[in-house]
């Protein structure tokens, strides 16, 4: 089936920008979605379709997809944006796995 | 605005099965997708399957085939998960979400914890 592959974690300083990326065979030709979850909280989506940031999302975050890697980029960073972060597909060729999520990736504010 | 609750923590022997809600309340609910996820204790996302209340459609993942079952009561806009012959590898907390246009989960409920030992 199909793999979403996330650097386990990442270290940005405040301020700076944060790049997390998630591999795959061809992702450049879907849509990849991207959650944040804080300890002990559900996971939010901060973006949906590559680069679409739902209501209510800072404009730090944004996205891209291409090739074989999708990047969630955040801008800026502040303490509070110290989470795992993760990617999701949706995969219409699969029966059986339709949503698949990388690994995530932990968020380290320095 | 949907807004997802679901029902309390559990505990289970193994080998039982356990059913956790999930109640919408807010917009219509049959249109809605309803996906379920869960997350053992320190590891990542999994999707576990899915229903669409208007076309009583249901989606597994190959990991849980045969052992969930998702169910949707329209008259109370509630939906359930059941998972069977649990294990303790089973211990996790599972929430439901609803996937929007893009197929994202825009909107999760609170998570429920599913702790399964003897």
């Amino acid at each position: 089936s199909y793999v979403l592959a996330q650097p386990p974690s990442v270290s940005v300083a405040p301020g700076k920008t944060a790049r997390i990326t998630c591999g795959g065979t061809n992702i450049g030709s879907t849509g990849v979605h991207w959650y944040q979850q804080k300890p002990g909280q559900a996971p939010v989506l901060v973006i949906y379709f590559d680069t679409v940031r739902p209501s209510g999302i800072p404009e730090r975050f944004s996205g891209s997809n291409s090739g074989s890697t999708a990047t969630l980029s955040i801008s800026r960073v502040e303490a509070g944006d110290e989470a795992d972060y993760y990617c999701q597909v949706f995969d219409r060729t699969s029966d059986h796995q339709l949503v698949i999520f990388g690994g995530g990736t932990t968020l380290t504010v320095l | 605005q949907v807004q997802l609750v679901q029902s309390g923590a559990e505990v289970k022997k193994p080998g039982s099965s356990v059913k956790v809600a999930c109640k919408a309340s807010g917009g219509t609910f049959r249109t809605h997708t309803i996906n379920w996820v869960r997350q053992a204790p320190g590891q990542g996302l999994e999707w576990m399957g899915r229903i669409i209340p208007f076309f009583d459609t249901t989606n597994y993942a190959q990991n849980f085939q045969g052992r969930v079952i998702i169910t949707a009561d329209e008259s109370t806009s509630t939906a359930y998960m059941e998972l069977s012959s649990l294990r303790s590898d089973d211990t996790a907390v599972y929430y439901c979400a609803i996937e929007n246009g893009a197929n994202a989960f825009d909107t999760w409920g609170q998570g429920t914890m599913v702790t399964v030992s003897s």
